[in-house]
């Protein structure tokens, strides 16, 4: 089944400990993209991935940072997480341009 | 910069009760426009895609639209099941690869 897996579903940690958030598409897309989403600011794109290697900012990049080693997977880190990131990510990649975004089941994570 | 509107930002209706969503875009050459429905702490799931003003297409009880400036998303008969949010999102520019999203609708249908 074309997927994209997130893990873990919910995580609850503490102020400035690393923590990291994977994804992976067994679809073979180039392009990957995070989100997060909040009560009254919709979806808002944190970093995103053209192809293996190639990885620009999105809208909210602060206190992220992501990798793309392999095509398939596009990991979420947060070096220091702080109670504002306190969210809704959402994991998603796309086959081409123009085309819809395939999202993962989220991961709810609360920082406290 | 892009821009997306969707409105209302709630809408409840009775079962059977039909009704449209708006989604109102600002863009600099639209490639296409996405419906996505989301149910609760869950990820978006794909609808529609629309390519041009005049398009339509359907699916069960949903039906959506394009102009130049809007698209709606009909609703016609809504059940129970169809409760949920749903977003709007453009895809302009150069073969770009980045979608900007409206912040949603949600929609309540009561028995």
């Amino acid at each position: 089944e074309a997927q994209v897996t997130q893990n873990p579903r919910y995580l609850i940690t503490v102020t400035g400990k690393k923590l990291t958030v994977t994804c992976s598409q067994n679809m073979n897309h180039e392009y990957m993209s995070w989100y997060r989403q909040d009560p009254g600011l919709g979806l808002r794109q944190i970093y995103y991935s053209m192809n293996v290697e190639v990885t620009d900012k999105g809208d909210v990049p602060e206190g992220y940072k992501v990798s793309r080693k392999e095509k398939r997977n596009f990991p979420l880190i947060l070096e220091s997480p702080s109670p504002n990131q306190t969210s809704l990510y959402f994991c998603a990649s796309i086959r081409e341009r123009v085309s819809p975004l395939h999202f993962g089941n989220g991961t709810r994570l609360t920082v406290t | 910069e892009d821009q997306v509107t969707q409105s209302p930002e709630a809408l409840r209706l009775q079962e059977g009760e039909s009704s449209s969503l708006n989604c109102s875009y600002t863009v600099s050459g639209l490639r296409g426009l996405f419906w996505y429905r989301q149910d609760p702490g869950k990820g978006p799931e794909f609808l529609f895609t629309l390519y041009s003003a005049g398009e339509e297409k359907e699916k069960e009880r949903l039906k959506a639209t394009l102009t130049k400036k809007e698209s709606f998303l009909h609703i016609t008969a809504p059940k129970p099941e169809d409760s949920a949010t749903y977003l709007c999102a453009v895809s302009s520019g150069a073969g770009s690869y980045q979608l900007t999203f409206g912040k949603g609708t949600k929609l309540s249908v009561i028995p």
